[in-house]
Order: C-alpha cells, then sequence, then structure tokens
C-alpha cells in the first residue's frame, strides 16, 4: 500500500520568508502527484497537478516539484504572505485506471506571521 | 461557477435516525468521491464511482451506501446514523488525466 508522509506536520514563519513543505511516498510507481490548501472549515483547493512525466509545476509563487526516484515532491512558496496559512495537503494517485487509488498525506499546517 | 456542489453544509442528526448527503458537479467528469476527514485520521475514501452506472467500495465504507443516479449526482446516505459517524464528508469528482475537484464538504454531527 502507498504511504504518504507530510513533514513537518506545522510550520511557522515570518511574513516574507521563502518555505519548503515535504512530501514524500513509498511506491515510485505513480500516475501523478497534486498539492491542495485547506482553509480551516473549508473544503480542499487544488494549487498544482503535476504528471508522472513531470519534474515541476509553477503557478504564481508556488513551485512544486517531482522526483520519483527518490519519492518526494516538495511545494515551493515563495515570499509568503499572511494568506498562504492555511493546511497544505499532498495525494498520490496510483494509476490512470486505478480509480480509487489516491493517497492522501496529513498534511502541513502552515502559520505565516506578520 | 463550475465546480462540485455539496448540501446540505451542516447536519445534527440523533442517533439512528438517516439522511442522504447531495452531490451534485458540472465538469461532466467521470468519476465521483466520497470521503471523510477526521482529525488525526486525514482523507479516508468511503465509496467511490468511477462512471455512470457503476460504484465501488473505498477503504470505510460500513454504515453507508452510495447511489450514482447520473452522470453529475452522486449521493452519500447514511441510512442508522451513529456517533462514529461524525465527521466532515467531502464529494470529489475527476476527469481524464485531471486532478480532483473537491466540493466545500458537509460537517455532520451524531448526537
Amino acid at each position: 500500500k502507498q504511504e504518504v508522509t507530510q513533514i513537518p506536520a506545522a510550520l511557522s514563519v515570518p511574513e516574507g520568508e521563502n518555505l519548503v513543505l515535504n512530501c514524500s511516498f513509498t511506491d515510485s510507481a505513480i500516475y501523478n502527484l497534486q498539492w491542495f490548501r485547506q482553509d480551516p472549515g473549508k473544503g480542499l483547493t487544488s494549487l498544482l497537478l503535476i504528471q508522472s512525466s513531470q519534474r515541476e509545476q509553477t503557478s504564481g509563487r508556488l513551485n512544486a516539484s517531482l522526483d520519483k526516484s527518490s519519492g518526494r515532491s516538495t511545494l515551493y512558496i515563495a515570499a509568503s504572505q499572511p494568506g498562504d496559512s492555511a493546511t497544505y495537503l499532498c495525494a498520490v494517485r496510483r494509476g490512470l485506471y486505478n480509480f480509487n487509488k489516491f493517497y492522501f498525506g496529513s498534511g502541513t499546517k502552515l502559520n505565516v506571521k506578520p | 461557477n463550475a465546480g462540485v456542489t455539496q448540501t446540505p453544509k451542516f447536519q445534527v442528526l440523533k442517533t439512528g435516525q438517516s439522511m442522504t448527503l447531495q452531490c451534485a458537479q458540472d465538469m461532466n467528469h467521470n468519476s465521483m468521491y466520497w470521503y471523510r476527514q477526521d482529525p488525526g485520521m486525514g482523507l479516508r475514501l468511503i465509496y467511490y464511482s468511477a462512471s455512470e452506472g457503476t460504484t465501488d467500495k473505498g477503504e470505510v465504507p460500513n454504515g453507508y451506501n452510495v447511489s450514482r443516479l447520473n452522470k453529475r449526482e452522486f449521493s452519500l446516505r447514511l441510512e442508522s446514523a451513529a456517533p462514529s459517524q461524525t465527521s466532515v464528508y467531502f464529494c470529489a469528482s475527476r476527469g481524464g488525466h485531471y486532478g480532483y475537484t473537491f466540493g466545500s464538504g458537509t460537517r455532520l454531527t451524531v448526537v
């Protein structure tokens, strides 16, 4: 079974700092990996999706990388802002036709202090 | 706005009562999912539907039933609610090579 781990579980940084969130997975045979943001009491908002053939994806101040061989993905947030405070989750999809095979990490709770 | 719509947003049930959580998507996605999210447990898959007319059990299906009414709608039913089903329930859909789109969730409390 695929296991997805996110470390640290919580992170507090001052505004303006660049930061990296980590996601590791045990089985490198993945189809894609998705990063989400979840605000308290809200649903999950998709941030970035990386297909297994890609190395990275960028959206604004966010950059996600994927290294299948080492079983790792990182989410880089540049010039962090208080509005970035949320829980960030990664999810790994097993294969194209494995409809139920999405595995979620337990998330990293980010607090950006003004 | 395109996306996944869940109703209701909040619900309180008494033990033994039944209810149906509704989910609809307007993105023409084939696959739809029901998850529950509990503190310290992360997201756990209850049921999924790979396409219209099919449903399958996920990780924690006991106590739940689902119906894929058509391509747009996927409902989750609790026949006899138990306090252990107190949770936040999320519906999601996915199409093709793309990732998930989630609804905003239903906060269910069973007393």
